[in-house]
């Protein structure tokens, strides 16, 4: 069966600090990868999405970047963090256009 | 982005009663999925929906895909303590899926 893991769970990164978050999928190949943003009560922002090794749609410009150097890992980064950056990050994945997305169970950004 | 408008905002109910929840777009998609989200965790994908018209049910949810492709409702009945949370739904038009602004359901003891 297909899993998706996602770490850290929470993470505490002062202001102007790198970033290096990781999402890996198992059990499944050539998945479309995918980062979200929650801010806190509100719903989901898609930040970057990538159908293929080295192939990253970004959604929204900002602060931060993804790659995608595996076939089954997904990396959201920043090189100098911002307390607008804080949030809860979610990295899903799907097969094919017509399902649904499976996520991963978050990472608990916190900037200070 | 883009998100879908999702009504209502936050519901309060007793266990036991029906609750009922829908979402609408400007623009039309080829899939609508409601999600499921407990605090601290990830959505999980609760029904899946691929036609226009089309009906679907798991357990006490009930989901309708709008035949104008531009909504969707669901339905809970009978709620129960568990079904405490934050409901999204979801619309897909090729790869990217596009997320309403939620609906938190509180169950009153």
């Amino acid at each position: 069966s297909q899993t998706i893991h996602q770490w850290p769970a929470t993470l505490v990164q002062p202001v102007g600090s790198p970033l290096s978050l990781e999402c890996t999928v198992e059990g499944t190949s050539n998945p479309n990868l995918y980062w979200y943003r929650q801010a806190a009560g509100r719903g989901l922002q898609l930040l970057f999405y990538s159908v293929g090794i080295g192939q990253i749609s970004s959604e929204v410009p900002q602060n931060l970047s993804a790659s995608r150097p595996q076939d089954r890992q997904f990396i959201l980064s920043s090189k100098k963090l911002l307390l607008s950056d804080s949030g809860f990050y979610l990295c899903a994945w799907s097969i094919g256009l017509q399902y649904g997305y499976t996520f991963g169970s978050g990472t608990r950004l916190t900037v200070v | 982005g883009q998100q879908l408008n999702q009504s209502p905002q936050s519901m309060f109910i007793q266990e036991g009663e029906d609750v009922s929840m829908n979402c609408t777009s400007s623009s039309i998609f080829n899939t609508w999925l409601w999600y499921k989200q407990d605090p601290g965790e990830g959505p999980v994908l609760l029904i899946a929906l691929y036609k226009a018209g089309e009906l679907t049910s798991n357990g006490r949810l009930t989901a309708q895909f709008g035949i104008t492709r531009k909504d969707s409702f669901l339905n809970i009945s009978a709620s129960i303590p568990s079904d405490v949370g934050i409901y999204f739904c979801a619309g897909r038009r090729n790869e990217k899926l596009t997320f309403g602004t939620g609906t938190r359901l509180t169950i009153i003891p």
